[in-house]
């Protein structure tokens, strides 16, 4: 049962250009969140998913950055005309549909190392 | 407002014993979390809390005090690989549209 994927791995993009970040959730997950994490910080709640729903986007900024988690296909993270400060590792969790505890534990990618020229 | 907090550093000797307090200030709780992040890795699960008391999983183990509000992982027998983030996370309630709250991590220095 292959992890959460992520791809790019690494992305490097030039101020005003657009970022796409995709993440894969476990087999049987219905659940994605994405995070946002800067060299020697925390991880910071962007955006929780539904298949076709978004749940939470309170930590997501209002402009330039939007989510969406089709019914078929990865959850994309999409951050329009990037500027130096969107430079981080982006990691996507999924978690699974089930009961406690199982569903307190969160399941992360590799994540996308975005860097902004 | 939701908090959780944790020292920002912590160091230890090889084979020794740590500590990492967490405590936390949200609107509820039902569970704490904790996950380690090795540099340039992702973070991965270590243990959940849901209830008072020890859990304990081999070298690591996580204790939980509701009353206080209050949790701490404790890792005995200090390996170098050891050396990572660990970050506290609660869920503050049963409502599975209510995201986890994650702590801004622990930074372990292990010396030899």
């Amino acid at each position: 049962n292959a992890g959460v994927m992520q791809n790019p791995r690494h992305l490097v993009r030039r101020r005003g250009q657009e970022a796409r970040l995709r993440c894969s959730p476990m087999k049987g997950h219905s659940h994605v969140y994405w995070y946002r994490q800067l060299p020697e910080e925390g991880l910071k709640f962007m955006v929780y998913l539904q298949k076709e729903n978004i749940i939470d986007e309170s930590g997501m900024p209002k402009e330039r950055f939007s989510a969406e988690f089709p019914k078929e296909g990865p959850s994309i993270l999409r951050i329009q005309q990037v500027v130096r400060g969107d430079s981080a590792a982006y990691f996507c969790a999924s978690s699974p549909l089930l009961a406690e505890p199982t569903y307190n534990e969160q399941f992360f990618g590799p994540g996308t190392r975005l860097t902004v020229l | 407002g939701q908090s959780l907090e944790q020292p920002s550093e912590v160091t230890a000797v090889e084979g020794a014993i740590v500590q990492i307090n967490c405590t936390y200030q949200t609107s509820g709780f039902y569970g704490l979390s904790w996950y380690q992040q090795h540099d340039g890795g992702a973070p991965t699960f270590l243990s959940y809390n849901g209830l008072d008391g020890l859990e304990e999983t081999g070298r690591f183990s996580s204790f939980l005090s509701r009353s206080d509000s209050y949790g701490y992982l404790l890792l005995q027998e200090l390996q170098m690989k050891d050396s990572a983030s660990y970050f506290c996370a609660v869920r503050p309630s049963m409502n599975r549209d209510d995201k986890i709250i994650f702590g801004k991590g622990t930074r372990l220095h292990i010396l030899p």
